[in-house]
């Protein structure tokens, strides 16, 4: 089946710093991945969706100069955390669609990124 | 995409067969069925979809009423790795651009 593989898994980092978090599709090709983002105790919340070949689209209150997303072929997205603050420790999950498989086939999902700001 | 209602946890014996329901109710003709489980830290596992037939896979069935508006995920012989929050999303099966709104879902607990 699709794999969806998101490194790192695990990265801490100080406040002010960037952290850039990998997703690639290893066994198909993306030309839209989704970034989500779960805090503890709660449900994932939608991001952005990532386009190749062209700008991101954000969701309501996430702050693009913030969470830099880039989709520069068809296998790889990045999100790039911004001068990184404590608020924005989380739980970071990537998916992507293999449209080979048709417009109803289902997301495949990275494993997260579990980034702690100190 | 159409809402979803689920329990908020269940329990279930080891070995035996989990049922976890889910009511989608304003679910419109071309929205698919799909269930979804995470298991701590980690990503979503997809375990399977559908639009308006039964289906089965290696993981589990999926049953979904006639009127559609109600379905039911049937893991047949719960086992303790099984516990984890299974989520159950509807979602528009043209748009391949479209996103998955995930709720609060089902807490499972396998329990020997």
């Amino acid at each position: 089946g699709a794999v969806v593989s998101q490194h790192p898994s695990r990265v801490i980092c100080k406040s002010g710093t960037s952290v850039k978090i990998e997703c690639r599709s290893l066994d198909f090709q993306a030309t839209t991945m989704f970034w989500y983002r779960q805090f503890p105790k709660q449900s994932l919340m939608l991001m952005a969706t990532s386009n190749e070949g062209s700008k991101a689209t954000y969701e309501q209150g996430v702050e693009k100069d913030k969470f830099l997303i880039n989709h520069a072929s068809l296998t790889l997205s990045t999100l790039t955390v911004t001068s990184a603050h404590p608020e924005d420790s989380s739980f970071y999950i990537c998916s992507a669609r293999d449209l080979g498989q048709g417009a109803h086939s289902p997301l495949h999902f990275g494993n997260g990124t579990r980034l702690t700001v100190t | 995409d159409a809402k979803t209602t689920q329990p908020p946890s269940m329990d279930c014996a080891e070995g035996r067969a989990a049922n976890l329901p889910c009511n989608h109710s304003t679910i419109s003709g071309n929205e698919y069925v799909y269930w979804y489980r995470q298991i701590h830290s980690q990503g979503p596992q997809y375990i399977i979809h559908g639009l308006k037939n039964n289906e089965t896979n290696e993981m589990a069935s999926l049953i979904i009423t006639e009127d559609r508006k109600s379905s039911t995920l049937i893991l047949p012989h719960a086992t303790l790795r099984d516990t984890a929050v299974y989520y159950c999303i509807v979602r528009e099966g043209n748009n391949a651009g479209n996103m998955l709104t995930f709720g609060g879902g089902t807490r499972l607990m396998v329990k020997p």
